[in-house]
C-alpha cells in the first residue's frame, strides 16, 4: 500500500539555523498538509497546499515558515529561523481530493529539536 | 473554529477488557468525524470514520464508534482489547462544510496500555 514518507526521522538544530522537512505524499495525491505536535500538546493544522499554492494557513504559520513543491515528488516545509518553541514532531499528510470527507494519509514524523 | 476534547489522556487495561475511549466535539453542524490511531514507531493511520447514515460506525481490528449526535459524541469502542492495541488514538473533526479543504482538528490524543 503507499504511503507517505519523510526525512529525516529526527532532527536536531540550534536556535536561529534554519532546517527544511522532507515530505514525499502518496504519488497520485493533489493536496498536501503540514502538522505539528509539540510534546504533551493536541496535533495541530499548520498549511495545507493545493495546486502549487498555500490554500489555508492557521495562525501558527508565520513568516518563519514556508512550505514548498519543488518537483513533482517532494514536499518540504523550511523553518528559517528556529526557536526552541519550534520543537515537536512535524507531520505530513496528503488527500487524493480536497473535500472534507477525505482520509489524510499521514506519514511517520520527524522529531525536531531546537537547542 | 472546532474543538476537539478527548477527556481520557492515558488509559491502562488488561486484555480482554472493554474499551471505550470518549470524544467530543464543537461544532452544532453535520460533522464528519475521524479516529486516527498511531501505534509506537509508526504513522497516523485511518481507524474509521463517519460521514452520514448509520452513527455505528465499524472500523479496522474490531474497533467501533458510536455517533450521538444529541451529545456531541463519537466514542470509540472495542468489546475485547488485545495488546497489539498499545497505541495513542486520536479523535479529529475537519473544520466544517464551509471549508474547502479537510483542515483537521486533533484531540490531545489518549495514550491506551494494554498488559498482556
Amino acid at each position: 500500500e503507499p504511503e507517505v514518507t519523510q526525512t529525516p526521522s529526527h532532527q536536531v538544530t540550534q536556535m536561529g539555523q534554519e532546517v527544511i522537512l522532507r515530505c514525499v505524499p502518496i504519488s497520485n495525491h493533489l493536496y498536501f498538509y503540514w502538522y505539528r505536535q509539540i510534546l504533551g500538546q493536541k496535533v495541530e493544522f499548520l498549511v495545507s497546499f493545493y495546486n502549487n499554492e498555500i490554500s489555508e494557513k492557521s495562525e501558527i504559520f508565520d513568516d518563519q515558515f514556508s512550505v514548498e513543491r519543488p518537483d513533482g515528488s517532494n514536499f518540504t516545509l523550511k523553518i528559517r529561523s528556529t526557536k526552541l518553541e519550534d520543537s515537536a514532531m512535524y507531520f505530513c499528510a496528503s488527500t487524493l481530493g480536497g473535500g472534507y470527507q477525505e482520509t489524510q494519509y499521514f506519514g511517520p514524523g520527524t522529531r525536531l529539536l531546537v537547542l | 473554529a472546532q474543538s476537539v476534547s478527548q477527556h481520557n489522556h492515558h488509559v491502562i487495561l488488561s486484555e480482554a477488557a472493554s474499551l471505550e475511549l470518549g470524544c467530543n466535539y464543537s461544532y452544532g453542524g453535520t460533522v464528519n468525524l475521524f479516529w486516527y490511531v498511531q501505534y509506537p514507531g509508526q504513522h497516523l493511520q485511518l481507524l474509521l470514520k463517519y460521514f452520514s447514515g448509520d452513527p455505528l460506525v465499524k472500523g479496522i481490528k474490531g474497533f467501533e464508534a458510536e455517533f450521538i449526535k444529541s451529545k456531541f459524541s463519537f466514542n470509540l469502542r472495542k468489546p475485547s482489547v488485545q495488546w497489539s492495541d498499545t497505541a495513542e488514538y486520536f479523535c479529529a473533526v475537519p473544520s466544517g462544510r464551509g471549508s474547502t479543504l479537510g483542515r483537521l482538528y486533533f484531540g490531545r490524543g489518549t495514550q491506551l496500555t494494554v498488559w498482556p
